[in-house]
């Protein structure tokens, strides 16, 4: 139990074009989501908290504008790179937290495999 | 800011060696710890935590105490497998926010 998938697991675009990655929880609820940003043997960085409902948190230097993020349901969350241009380039993955009342009720983020942008 | 620090890698080893992958944390408060692990093409999985000072978090062979007196949560296994290969993160909580180490890559050799 507990899968969260990605799609697409790979993209490339073309600059100044828009890219939509979609996380999904497969077997349960998450109120919370998180999306994060890695770089070649670098670490995750938090981009933003996605909560479901409401508009999503994001940190201090991403710009909300060019990293849309939509938490329309309890199992599904959107990022879409606006306007993408190469430096965007990067491995997004996201992250879903089980809601408190459902039948998982850890307190605990489990990962999707990441997608993977090359912007050209 | 709370920032966790790992050992550089990548680090290869041969089968049945013995594992230490170094973990400190800078933090304000009492974190929760924790290590997670990345296989190939699949995402970051919860390898074992621990929530407080002198916990022990261990799972499938791997082992990790909660050191508050140095500031560290090193990651050992005493026998390791071909299987263990993967990129390994040392995170500290932040509330219900993680934040990670650089990772580091394992490399066992039959």
């Amino acid at each position: 139990g507990a899968v969260v998938s990605q799609h697409p697991s790979w993209v490339i675009c073309k600059s100044g074009t828009s890219v939509k990655i979609e996380c999904r929880s497969l077997d349960f609820q998450a109120t919370t989501m998180f999306w994060y940003r890695q770089f070649p043997k670098q670490s995750l960085m938090l981009m933003a908290t996605s909560n479901e409902g409401s508009k999503a948190t994001y940190e201090q230097g991403v710009e909300k504008d060019k990293f849309l993020i939509n938490h329309a349901s309890l199992t599904l969350s959107t990022l879409t790179v606006t306007s993408a241009h190469p430096e965007d380039s990067s491995f997004y993955i996201c992250s879903a937290v089980p809601w408190a009342g459902g039948p998982i009720s850890y307190n605990e983020q489990f990962f999707g495999p990441g997608t993977r942008l090359t912007v050209l | 800011g709370n920032s966790v620090t790992q050992m550089e890698g990548p680090v290869t080893l041969s089968e049945e060696a013995f594992l230490t992958i170094n973990c400190t944390y800078t933090a304000t408060g009492y974190p929760s710890l924790f290590w997670y692990v990345q296989y190939p093409g699949e995402g970051l999985q919860l390898l074992l935590k621990a929530t407080k000072a002198d916990d022990k978090g261990s799972n499938k062979g791997f082992e990790a105490t909660y050191r508050k007196e140095t500031t560290s949560f090193h990651l050992e296994k005493g026998s390791v497998q071909v299987s263990d290969s993967a990129v390994y993160f040392c995170a500290l909580s932040e509330g219900v926010r993680l934040v990670f180490g650089q990772g580091t890559r394992l490399t066992i050799n039959p």
